[in-house]
């Protein structure tokens, strides 16, 4: 399969700051990339789907002006979580889509714990 | 609304048995379904692909669809303890790229 690269796998920060996370492709260009988040023991939640080039569309209840998504070009797509807070710790992890049959290949994740 | 349903489990197996993983949609126009397997504090990865009815066979994974009954399996032959993980069913409708996932079912395969 297609392999896809987060930085960092994990961070800690500082309530009120904020946090960039990069999602690339490493190995086929991505027009579409996808972001999601996982709370422990909880399922998949898509936060927002990014296109090159265009807006982010945002999945309902997502706040777009806390998590800030920028897709300049087909293998990097970055989800900024601005003035994080405790409740935005969780698992956050992006996927790349579309290769020969479309499928979604996951990068490994980002573990976010906001103090 | 888009709904895939899987039972949350744990499916218990005891190891060289066969695991049956159930999942069901509600869209008739998903036209093509995913099975990921996703180890604890690990990100998903892809196991299969399927989008004809019928087996789609890889390795000591099957995969059937029956799109009449909007029903797709998994099945595991010869499960390992390596096999323990949550094992995620999704669905994606023709002309879109979003996946819409199921809750996950939890295998625990024992030794």
């Amino acid at each position: 399969g297609a392999v896809v690269s987060q930085h960092p796998s994990w961070v800690i920060c500082k309530s009120g700051t904020s946090v960039k996370i990069e999602c690339r492709s490493l190995d086929f260009q991505a027009t579409t990339m996808f972001w999601y988040r996982q709370f422990p023991k909880q399922s998949l939640m898509l936060m927002a789907t990014s296109n090159e080039g265009s807006k982010a569309t945002y999945e309902q209840g997502v706040e777009k002006d806390k998590f800030l998504i920028n897709h300049a070009s087909l293998t990097l797509s970055t989800l900024t979580v601005t003035s994080a807070h405790p409740e935005d710790s969780s698992f956050y992890i992006c996927s790349a889509c579309c290769s020969t049959n479309n499928e979604q290949f996951f990068g490994p994740g980002t573990r976010l714990t906001v103090l | 609304q888009k709904e895939v349903e899987q039972n949350s489990g744990p499916l218990s197996v005891p190891e060289g048995a066969i695991a049956s993983l159930n999942c069901t949609y509600s869209d008739r126009g998903s036209q093509s379904f995913f099975w990921y397997r996703q180890y604890s504090g690990k990100s998903p990865e892809l196991i299969m692909f399927i989008y004809s009815n019928g087996d789609k066979e890889d390795g000591r994974f099957t995969a059937q669809l029956n799109k009449a009954s909007q029903y797709v399996s998994l099945l595991i032959r010869d499960s390992q303890p390596s096999d323990s993980a949550t094992y995620l069913c999704a669905s994606r409708v023709s002309g879109y790229s979003t996946l819409t996932f199921g809750k996950g079912t939890m295998l625990l395969v024992s030794p």
